[in-house]
């Protein structure tokens, strides 16, 4: 258990639906990153939190969208769901934003879109 | 737009034999990190590189940050089938709001017994 807890850890959903996501950091951690992992995009950077602040946009559709809650849980929207948003969507934690600092993954939400 | 490319994409090796994985960008980074990941789980932090030319060992494994902070190496001696995996690197800029990571094209491992 690495310390970062994503769910649900399987959904399967159609298209045109919305689905939220969910992760609780490590205890102690602010930062927040989304990533999103396909065969053939590898892992993308998604959105970065920290304490709350969305501090770094990467890649992220306008259908998606994301929050960090004042108990520093986060939660990753996704709408208009399209056969591609099909993915391991995984969230990480990391105690500061400074140099040197690694990331702690949760183990994804892998969401199909059918 | 930063690009981190690893080679080789695929590896297939018997235990006991010795590789090297290569992560390589034409943008500086002020650090770079390394993980496994394993099918099913989010990726692993094995190491964390910050000055140009640092070595770190890690057991068996041996990571190289090159002078100028644009590449990286893994060596991983006597591989074991515990050592199969996707092998990732990363790289971080700070000085700004946020440390995200760009990761690298991976390199997947299999260790056969």
């Amino acid at each position: 258990d690495s310390g970062v807890t994503q769910t649900p850890k399987h959904l399967i959903t159609a298209t045109g639906q919305r689905v939220t996501l969910r992760c609780s950091p490590r205890s102690g951690d602010l930062s927040v990153y989304w990533y999103q992992q396909s065969l053939d995009q590898g892992l993308q950077f998604l959105i970065h939190y920290y304490n709350g602040e969305e501090r770094a946009k990467g890649n992220i559709l306008e259908r998606f969208s994301a929050q960090q809650f004042p108990d520093l849980h986060s939660e990753l929207n996704l709408s208009s769901l399209e056969l591609g948003d099909s993915a391991l969507y995984f969230c990480a934690s990391s105690v500061a934003t400074g140099k040197g600092y690694g990331y702690t993954f949760g183990s994804g939400t892998r969401l199909t879109v059918v | 737009t930063q690009l981190l490319e690893q080679s080789p994409q695929f590896l297939s090796i018997q235990e006991g034999e010795n590789l090297t994985v290569y992560c390589n960008s034409s943008s500086v980074f002020s650090s770079l990190q390394w993980y496994r990941q394993e099918p099913g789980e989010g990726p692993v932090l094995l190491v964390t590189v910050v000055t140009g030319g640092e070595v770190k060992k890690l057991k068996r494994l041996t990571f190289q940050f090159g002078d100028a902070r644009k590449d990286s190496s893994l060596h991983i001696t006597a591989a074991q089938p515990g050592d199969t995996g996707l092998y990732l690197c990363a790289g971080s800029n700070y000085g700004g709001a946020t440390n995200k990571l760009i990761f690298g094209t991976g390199t997947l491992l299999a260790v056969q017994p």
